[in-house]
């Protein structure tokens, strides 16, 4: 069966600091793979995807993930974190052919201190 | 262009009782999923609707059913709710078809269940 595992659920930083969160799928085809945010009180936002090509890729607010295939990884990077990205991170998988179902991580909550 | 909406935000209903949620996509997308969000299991998919077909479906109980009208919008049923529905109901839109796309995500509608 297809799962996605986050490996940090909680993750305290100060501001400027890099930030690196697992996430690790298993999966027998194809995958496509996001990260979500999740912002205090707001809907779950894109901040950014992978279909296919290049697996280093970027989204918005100066995020970065790189899909490791041999290591059935997807990470998500940013090199100076700010107090305003403190949210709830999911990872999620989509497998091609399967439709829209989407499966999620179990989300790394993640606070920014000044 | 409007986001997906989702109605409404906050219901409280008492056991037994069964609940309707709306959801309109994004224009012009076709694919409507929805997602159950609690603090304990996370994001769990429960079904998705494609030109009004279920396409997918995750492990509910029958107690959840939902459909999808012609203009792509969709509800989704609750009957004979439990204290354990009570949790964050999410509705993702996206293009559908036969390529994998991203799906976004409404404010979701909080259902307690008393």
């Amino acid at each position: 069966a297809q799962s996605v595992s986050q490996h940090n659920h909680h993750v305290i930083l100060s501001e400027a600091a890099s930030l690196e969160l697992g996430c690790n799928y298993s999966y027998g085809g194809t995958v496509n793979l996001f990260w979500y945010v999740q912002y205090p009180g707001q809907h779950l936002q894109l901040l950014l995807k992978y279909f296919s090509g290049d697996p280093l890729v970027k989204g918005i607010k100066g995020f970065e993930a790189e899909f490791i295939k041999s290591k059935f990884s997807f990470n998500l990077r940013k090199p100076s974190v700010q107090w305003s990205d403190t949210a709830e991170y999911f990872c999620a998988a989509l497998l091609t052919g399967g439709g829209n179902k989407l499966t999620f991580g179990t989300g790394t909550q993640l606070k920014v201190e000044l | 262009k409007a986001g997906v909406t989702q109605t409404p935000r906050y219901l409280i209903k008492t056991r037994g009782q069964q609940v309707t949620l709306s959801c309109s996509p994004i224009s012009g997308h076709r694919s409507v999923s929805w997602y159950q969000q609690t603090p304990g299991q996370g994001l769990q998919f429960l079904f998705e609707y494609f030109s009004e077909t279920q396409r997918n479906k995750g492990n509910f109980p029958g107690r959840f059913s939902g459909r999808q009208f012609s203009n792509s919008r969709s509800e989704m049923n609750v009957s004979t709710l439990e204290l354990g529905d009570s949790a964050l109901y999410l509705c993702a839109s996206s293009l559908g078809g036969t390529r994998p796309t991203e799906a976004f995500f409404g404010q979701g509608t909080r259902l307690t269940v008393v």
